[in-house]
């Protein structure tokens, strides 16, 4: 079955630092893969995705992610976090013909000054 | 109103107790979604609606009863619920059937519900 693995439960950064969530995945063929993000007390909101096509992809709020096949992995990353970057974050993907969004666990991100 | 709307933002009920949760989507989407978020678990996909018809049900419990009765509208009736059911509830819309849109939903802000 297919799987998302965030082997981060919670990372802290300091404002302006880089920042890099782990994402990998479990399954044979390509998935599509996303990004989402929840602030607290709200609902989740979609960072970015890939589908296909260049394995950079850029998504809002400055962030982007890369798609590395031999790695099965869907990192995402930001040069610089701000304290409004704090929130949880969650990597799911979709088997192309299964069009159903299996969610990993999710990371909590604090940003201390 | 834009976006994916659910009331109440909070809900304390007894285990006897009969209560509804409802959604509302202003965005013109074919499909909505019943997720439960608990703490330290991967969102759990509960019920899918494409079109008004019911095409996922993840299962289950019976205690746990969706309604769909138009494309814009998804209730979530609750009725003799256990304490393990206390939870975040996320209401989600997405338009299916369009190419690159996979996997793209929109999420209400959800429903916090507790089991005493």
């Amino acid at each position: 079955a297919q799987s998302v693995t965030q082997p981060d439960i919670h990372i802290t950064v300091s404002e302006g630092a880089s920042l890099e969530l782990r994402c990998n995945y479990s399954y044979g063929a390509t998935p599509y893969l996303f990004w989402y993000v929840q602030s607290p007390g709200q609902g989740l909101q979609l960072l970015l995705k890939y589908f296909s096509g260049d394995t950079l992809v850029q998504g809002i709020k400055g962030f982007e992610a890369e798609f590395k096949r031999s790695q099965s992995s869907f990192n995402l990353r930001k040069p610089s976090v701000h304290w409004s970057d704090a929130a949880e974050y969650f990597c799911a993907v979709v088997i192309f013909g299964n069009e159903k969004l299996t969610f990993g666990t999710g990371t909590r991100l604090t940003i201390i000054p | 109103e834009t976006g994916v709307t659910q009331t109440p933002r909070h809900l304390v009920m007894g285990m006897t107790n009969k209560k509804s949760l409802k959604c509302e989507q202003h965005l013109g989407h074919n499909a909505m979604y019943w997720y439960k978020q608990s703490a330290k678990k991967p969102l759990e996909l509960m019920f899918v609606y494409n079109f008004k018809e019911q095409t996922e049900n993840n299962s289950v419990p019976s205690r746990f009863s969706p309604e769909c009765p138009n494309s814009s509208h998804l209730f979530l009736h609750l009725h003799t619920l256990q304490p393990e059911d206390s939870a975040l509830y996320l209401c989600a819309s997405s338009q299916e059937g369009t190419s690159g849109n996979t996997g793209e939903l929109f999420f209400g802000e959800g429903s916090r519900l507790t089991v005493l």
